[in-house]
This record gives structure tokens, sequence and C-alpha cells, in this order.
């Protein structure tokens, strides 16, 4: 069955960067978008963007334009999603989750989430 | 910048049929889908396009959408529909997504 399975915990110091993979199987890896969710300790759904496998092109919100980056490994099934200049603010679980790209779905398989901690 | 509303509480008794609203200005262009999250897993899809349930869903759910607001409904509530819910749609163009901020459903 789709599979989504995501690295693992990270610790992070304010000012770094930190690179979240994203790991697909059961089904085909190009037929899927991979959007980027971000849960803040005790706070709700962000949608970060998402990235197109086929064409490695991505969409970011508003919000974190110019610090984030969606990357995907085609070969691997895995997409990446990295974000710099972390501040406390960034502390939260990060998900990614599949979406069908031909057809109106959602997103119907999802990651089991990374935690990362920034902190000094 | 745009936004989706949702009441960030519900609560009903078991058996009762509870209804979570999302409000947002390009709900008529743009579907609404809907999810569920149990405390510390990950999010899941119950309903998509508005009123659509993905395979495996209880057909107790159901969903709706008129003008700019969305609704998402729960007949004969049962104390393991206890959740947090979150809209999502997109803006008009349907180029950035966005969810709402979520509602708490408490079965008494």
């Amino acid at each position: 069955q789709a599979q989504l399975v995501q690295s693992g915990s990270e610790v992070k110091k304010p000012g770094a960067s930190v690179k979240v993979s994203c790991k697909a199987s059961g089904y085909t890896f190009s037929d899927y978008y991979i959007h980027w969710v971000r849960q803040a300790p005790g706070q709700g759904l962000q949608w970060m963007g998402w990235i197109n496998p086929r064409t490695g092109a991505a969409k970011y919100a508003q919000k974190f334009q110019g610090r984030v980056t969606m990357t995907r490994d085609t070969p691997i099934t895995t997409g990446y999603m990295e974000l710099s200049s972390l501040t406390s603010d960034d502390s939260g679980v990060y998900y990614c989750a599949r979406d069908p790209i031909t057809v109106t779905y959602g997103m119907d398989v999802w990651g089991h989430g990374t935690t990362v901690i920034v902190s000094s | 910048s745009y936004e989706l509303t949702q009441p960030p509480s519900v609560s009903v008794s078991p058996g009762q049929t509870a209804r979570i609203t999302c409000s947002g200005d390009a709900l008529p262009n743009q579907y609404t889908y809907w999810y569920r999250q149990k405390s510390g897993q990950a999010p899941v899809l119950v309903l998509y396009k508005d009123s659509e349930r993905p395979a495996g869903v209880s057909e107790r759910l159901s969903g709706s959408s008129s003008g700019t607001t969305a609704t998402l409904s729960i007949s004969g509530v049962q104390a393991e529909d206890e959740a947090d819910y979150y809209c999502q749609s997109a803006d008009n163009r349907g180029t950035y997504w966005l969810f709402g901020g979520g509602t708490k459903l408490t079965v008494l």
C-alpha cells in the first residue's frame, strides 16, 4: 500500500537549516504532488508548499518564500524540504503528504511527521 | 492574506449531529477538503471535493458547500469521533493552499 516514511527528529540551533526527507513507496511517485505541512506545538496545520515530482516545479506559501526549498530525487522516490534561517518559531512537526496531480482528491496519504526542535 | 475560518470548538452529546463550518471568500470557486486529526497522529483525509468520502470513511460523515461556507456534518456522533477537524482549500487562482484554524470536536 502507499506509504510515506519521513526522516527522524532533528535538533537545530537558531540560524541553522534543516532538511527533512520523505520516502514514497507503493505507488507511482511521479503521479502525485508532495505537499509539506507544519504543525507548531499545540497549534493547527500550516501549508508550506508542494513539489511536482514529475517536473520538479514547486510552489511555496508566501510565509515561507525565500526560506524554504522543496526538491525531489526521482530514482529513489524521495522528496525533501529544506528550511533555512531557523528560529524557535520553526519548532514543530513537519508532515509530507501526497496529492494526485491529474485528479482532484486531496492529501490522502501522510507521513508520520518529523519533529524539529530549534533551540540554543 | 486569505484565511479560512472555523469555530475553535464544537461540543455535542453522543448520538447527536455535529456540524463544523469553514468560511472563506474563495470557497465558491474552490473545493473544500476535510481532515481529522487525533492526538499525536497525522491528519487523515475524511472528505474531498466538498462532499465526497474516501474509501473506508464512515457514511456518518457528510459535507456540503454553499456560497462562502462549507460544512462538515457528523451524524450519530460517537466517542471515537472526538478529534480536531481541519478544512483545507485554495485561493481563487488555486495557486496557494491553506488550512482553516481547526475545530476541536468534543463528545460530551
